[in-house]
């Protein structure tokens, strides 16, 4: 089964710093998700990637899809107390049954 | 959010009954996932459905079962509860278009099993 590997593990940063943030797959990704969540919350849909090299943009975070489709990073330019959270990196596994799996998030802390 | 309601959002229940858990959604989406979070081990998929009465397992299935009968409830069944099981359960829904795919999640059941 596909498994993805987010690395950190956590991250903390003083506002107004930029930051990075990996997901590694194990196999081709076929659609590759980046959510976010607060604390004992829901999680909040960031953006999606198909395409190798791909890039997206969502406010002030920049996610992108290598070429090889195997890794994917999330940038967040000039980080704000309000970008706190998990960030969670999901794997669609292609075919007809979608199974949609995560890897284990990134705990993101921005001190003011 | 794609019309997801998870019930209920919390319940206390005693080791070794069982508990269902429900998603319900409103627009007919084809696929729906049950997760489970813990802290340090992100979200695991428990089982998904591709259809109705069309149902696959997750990553963490063992003790747990699910049935959708029909497009709209996706039901999670802990057929008797342990300690282990408690944690908070997500559902999703994936909604699949032209170039685009996003996936929903409710705002989680909080189960504690006693």
């Amino acid at each position: 089964s596909q498994e993805l590997e987010q690395s950190p593990q956590s991250l903390i940063v003083q506002e107004g710093k930029n930051l990075t943030i990996n997901c590694t797959s194990s196999k081709t990704l076929y659609g590759l998700y980046w959510y976010k969540q607060k604390y004992g919350e829901g999680l909040i849909f960031l953006m999606m990637l198909q395409k190798g090299g791909e890039e997206k943009s969502h406010e002030k975070i920049t996610a992108k899809l290598d070429e090889k489709k195997q890794q994917s990073s999330l940038h967040i330019t000039a980080s704000q107390p309000s970008h706190a959270g998990i960030y969670l990196c999901g794997a669609d596994s292609g075919g007809s049954n979608y199974k949609l799996t995560f890897g284990k998030g990134t705990l993101l802390t921005v001190n003011p | 959010d794609a019309g997801i309601t998870q019930s209920p959002r919390h319940k206390v229940t005693e080791t070794g009954t069982p508990v269902t858990l429900r998603c319900h959604q409103t627009e007919n989406h084809r696929y729906m996932y049950w997760y489970r979070q813990d802290p340090g081990h992100g979200l695991r998929l428990i089982h998904y459905s591709y259809g109705v009465k069309d149902t696959d397992k997750g990553e963490v299935s063992d003790g747990y079962s699910v049935s959708r009968s029909k497009t709209e409830d996706f039901l999670l069944t802990l057929e008797s509860a342990t300690s282990s099981q408690t944690s908070v359960y997500f559902c999703a829904i994936s909604v699949r278009g032209p170039g685009n795919t996003e996936a929903f999640f409710g705002q989680g059941t909080r189960l504690t099993v006693v």
